[in-house]
């Protein structure tokens, strides 16, 4: 099993659309949890970034982690064509030392 | 400047041969990371130097991959006698600090193809 896992998709989305993207982990040890995008033959962009359990909201984006379960998913609301891209989520154990474990990314086409 | 930058872009060698892969960061970034990124999976931790000082090199797969930044700025990843299984994107992050909640910003790769 990885330590993370993410449906690869592809997701294809009508524009305007709820996305829900999510991962799945195995190390209960990891606090520190990001989502980034990443657009083709760029390098990944942070988009958020939450510390333990709960809900982030920003923007359009929304940020959950439940510890208990070992889940994080990222919504994206009223998606745009812009969106399209890899999403990858990473995660780390402490805020020094060890470093970021990623998912391999879902990649997602919202259509216009 | 803009922001982190690798050279070249692409790279293409032939197997055994020795390639040399460079990183700008964003100036005033102490903490510099390399990353591996192969087709559909996600970055792969090689090694970050805390300004001059590799920090944590155990994301390294063997001793054929080596990195340096001798003046806390510029870094460079060297790979010996390489393999096709060493082709992939080679990414490279800078961070004002090496706190995880620091931001990391990536460049934009290098395209390491080894035939």
């Amino acid at each position: 099993q990885k330590e993370v896992e993410q449906d690869p998709g592809p997701l294809s989305v009508p524009e305007g659309a709820i996305v829900s993207l999510n991962c799945t982990y195995s190390n209960s040890a990891f606090q520190y949890f990001m989502w980034y995008r990443q657009y083709s033959r760029k390098g990944p962009e942070l988009l958020m970034y939450t510390y333990s359990s709960g809900n982030k909201e920003d923007g359009r984006f929304t940020a959950q982690v439940d510890k208990s379960s070992k889940y994080i998913s990222l919504f994206i609301r009223d998606s745009q064509p812009s969106d399209s891209a890899t999403y990858l989520c990473a995660m780390s154990v402490d805020n020094y030392g060890q470093n970021f474990v990623f998912g391999p990314g879902t990649r997602l086409s919202v259509l216009p | 400047g803009a922001g982190v930058s690798q050279t070249p872009s692409n790279k293409v060698t032939e197997k055994g041969k020795y390639v040399e892969l460079r990183c700008d960061p964003i100036s005033g970034h102490t903490a510099l990371y390399w990353y591996r990124q192969s087709l559909g999976q996600g970055p792969e931790f090689l090694i970050y130097f805390q300004g001059t000082g590799a920090a944590d090199d155990s994301g390294l797969p063997n001793d054929r991959f080596f990195a340096v930044r001798p003046e806390g700025s510029v870094s460079t990843l060297k790979i010996q006698r390489t393999e096709r299984g060493d082709s992939a994107v080679y990414l490279c992050a800078s961070s004002l600090t090496d706190r995880k909640t620091d931001t990391q910003y990536f460049g934009p790769g290098t395209r390491l193809t080894v035939l």
